[in-house]
Parts: structure tokens; C-alpha cells; sequence
């Protein structure tokens, strides 16, 4: 059984960026898409975008000027990057194992807020 | 890009039948058949509940189900019971994105 884990601060300043990394365990991240998936609080779900295993990414256009995410399979682990943090970043993170755009498994998720 | 449209709540008794649906356009739903549904718990990850329009992962019972007409696609929880009671969201697949939709909650009465 797949399993991911989100680890990264907590609390990121404005203007900043916030790094995030998720470390795969109980399976091999090759041949496959992972992805990452926020939701700020009281709010819906947005994908922010996948990499490949061979570290082809895509990204939301929506957010894709400030968003880089990258593969790192000698260590089994993904992660993401997002420049000039503002409030309305202020989400719960989620990592997740992407099937074709389908998500059959998650992270618990890490909370991030913006503030100074 | 906007968000597939969900009705924000709806309600059944145990045992009933509810039906949530969820309306993209002719760029997502109407075209692919990459929908997912997924039901989340206050403060837990979302767990995938449907995908590819009507397929159940292994371990979600059968009362779940998915369905697709043009660009809307449904799911249908039958026989409710009061575990079923959390917020539901739709994922359809849009030229290369992922777009999900704006969220359900369901109330078990």
C-alpha cells in the first residue's frame, strides 16, 4: 500500500516562497505521476500540478509562473515549490499519487500559512 | 479556469437515496471520461470514492455509484447511513489540468 508524507514549515512569511517535500513509501515511484493538491481553509480542493517519474512536469495554469515541482527518485520523494507567497496561499498541502487524474492516494496534509 | 459547479449541500434520510451532481463543460466533463469523486471527512484527507466516470476502487462499497450525461456527472449514494454524512467532491481531467469541483456536503438527516 502506497503511502505519502508531507513535511515542510508551517508558517511562511510574505513574499517568500514555501518548499514542501512528500516522501513515498510502500511502492516504487517509477512509470507513475504524483501529484500536488492544496485547499484553503473552509474551502474546495485545487491541483496545482504533477511530475512525471522522469521529472516531466505540468502545472495549473492558473498558478503556473510561481510553481515548480520536481522529482527526486533516488530518494522517493516529490516536492513543490511556490514563489511569492500571499494570504490567499494560505491552504492545507496535500501530496498525492496521481492515476491519469485520478488521486487514489494521499498524504495526511500540512497546514501553511502566510503571515509576517 | 472556474471550478465544475456542485450544489453546496444536500440532505437525505437513512436508508434513501441522493444523488450530487456536478456540471463542467463541453472542455472537461463533456469530453473526457476521466471523473473522480471523493469524500472527505472534517480534517482528513480526501479519499477517492469513484473514478473513470462509474469504476469503484477496491474496498468502497457498492451503494456508491458514478454516472455521466454530456457535460454532467452524478454520484449516487444509495441506502444512506450515517457514515456517508461529509463533503464530496468531483475531478474531472481538462486539456492536460485537473479541475475539481466546488464541494458538497452531505447531511445525513
Amino acid at each position: 500500500q502506497v503511502q505519502l508524507q508531507e513535511s515542510g514549515p508551517g508558517l511562511v512569511k510574505p513574499s517568500e516562497a514555501l518548499s514542501l517535500t512528500c516522501t513515498v513509501s510502500g511502492g516504487s515511484m517509477s512509470d507513475k505521476y504524483w501529484s500536488w493538491i492544496r485547499q484553503p481553509p473552509g474551502k474546495g480542493l485545487e491541483w496545482i500540478g504533477y511530475v512525471y517519474y522522469s521529472g516531466f512536469a505540468n502545472y495549473n495554469p492558473s498558478l503556473k509562473s510561481r510553481v515548480t515541482i520536481s522529482v527526486d527518485t533516488s530518494k522517493n520523494q516529490f516536492s513543490l515549490r511556490l514563489d511569492s507567497m500571499t494570504a490567499a496561499d494560505t491552504a492545507v498541502y496535500y501530496c498525492a499519487s496521481d492515476d491519469y487524474g485520478n488521486y487514489p492516494h494521499w498524504g495526511q496534509g500540512t497546514l501553511v500559512s502566510v503571515s509576517s | 479556469q472556474s471550478a465544475l459547479t456542485q450544489p453546496r449541500s444536500v440532505s437525505g434520510s437513512p436508508g434513501q437515496s441522493v444523488t450530487i451532481s456536478c456540471t463542467g463543460t463541453s472542455s472537461d466533463v463533456g469530453t473526457y471520461n476521466s471523473v473522480s469523486w471523493y469524500q472527505q471527512y472534517p480534517g482528513k484527507a480526501p479519499r477517492l470514492m469513484i473514478y473513470g466516470v462509474s469504476k469503484r476502487p477496491s474496498g468502497v462499497p457498492d451503494r456508491f455509484s458514478g454516472s455521466k450525461s454530456g457535460n454532467t456527472a452524478s454520484l449516487t449514494i444509495s441506502g444512506l447511513q450515517a457514515e456517508d454524512e461529509a463533503d464530496y467532491y468531483c475531478c474531472s481531467y481538462a486539456d492536460s489540468y485537473t479541475r475539481f469541483g466546488g464541494g458538497t456536503k452531505l447531511t445525513v438527516l
